[in-house]
């Protein structure tokens, strides 16, 4: 079975500062799908980034990126240029075919004034 | 972006009695949508796959007869929690997938705080 974990259930970052979210997995596939999303306090699910396996280049979205090690199984987020409403939760997931998911516990960053 | 729908927003029932929780796809069809339960400050978890047209599946330890799931339509999902008890009091959210094949999103409903008394 697959497993997402996300070492750090707390991260504080400071306004305009960057910050890099956790997450290591366990598969045995060669293709598959990574994912941030974000929750915030109305726990509404919004998709951050998404990364295909098969491909090498990282994922990047304005000011959030990611750091894909295939072999290693790492995928974390980097948010740079913090703004306070980038405070929530943030997930970690995995999807073999970009459906269901598997997420990890999560990280509540709070972004410090 | 796709917007996936759910009603109630919030819903507080008696213990015994069952609750259905609506999950459509408003702009897009969906022949599989995805239900997963959170508790406070925890992450996801699957609940069930639910097919259109097809039986639901239930990922392990699920109980299928208290979670009923339907999935009537391309833009309809529904999930039943019969004879509600209150450690089924939850954060229910669904979500669909809109691209289809490798460029597939899911997209989340905003959730379904369900508190059983």
């Amino acid at each position: 079975a697959q497993t997402v974990t996300q070492s750090q259930p707390e991260m504080s970052v400071q306004e305009a500062e960057t910050v890099t979210l956790s997450c290591t997995y366990d598969t045995s596939e060669s293709d598959y799908y990574l994912f941030w999303y974000k929750q915030p306090p109305s726990r509404q699910m919004i998709l951050v980034i998404r990364q295909e396996a098969y491909k090498q280049q990282n994922a990047t979205e304005n000011r959030f990126s990611v750091n894909f090690q295939k072999a290693a199984k790492s995928f974390s987020l980097k948010i740079s240029d913090s703004q306070l409403g980038d405070a929530a939760m943030y997930f970690c997931a995995y999807s073999p075919n970009a459906g269901k998911s598997t997420f990890g516990d999560g990280t509540t960053l709070t972004v410090k004034p | 972006g796709a917007v996936v729908s759910q009603h109630p927003s919030r819903v507080i029932c008696k213990s015994g009695t069952s609750v259905k929780i609506e999950c459509r796809s408003l702009d897009f069809q969906a022949t599989t949508m995805f239900w997963y339960r959170q508790f406070p400050k925890q992450s996801l978890m699957l609940m069930a796959t639910s097919n259109e047209g097809s039986k639901a599946t239930y990922e392990q330890g699920v109980e299928k007869d208290k979670f009923l799931i339907n999935h009537a339509s391309l833009t309809l999902s529904t999930l039943t929690v019969t004879s509600a008890h209150p450690e089924d009091s939850s954060f229910y959210i669904c979500s669909a997938g809109s691209g289809g094949g490798t460029k597939e999103t899911q997209y989340f409903g905003p959730g379904t705080r369900l508190l059983v008394l």
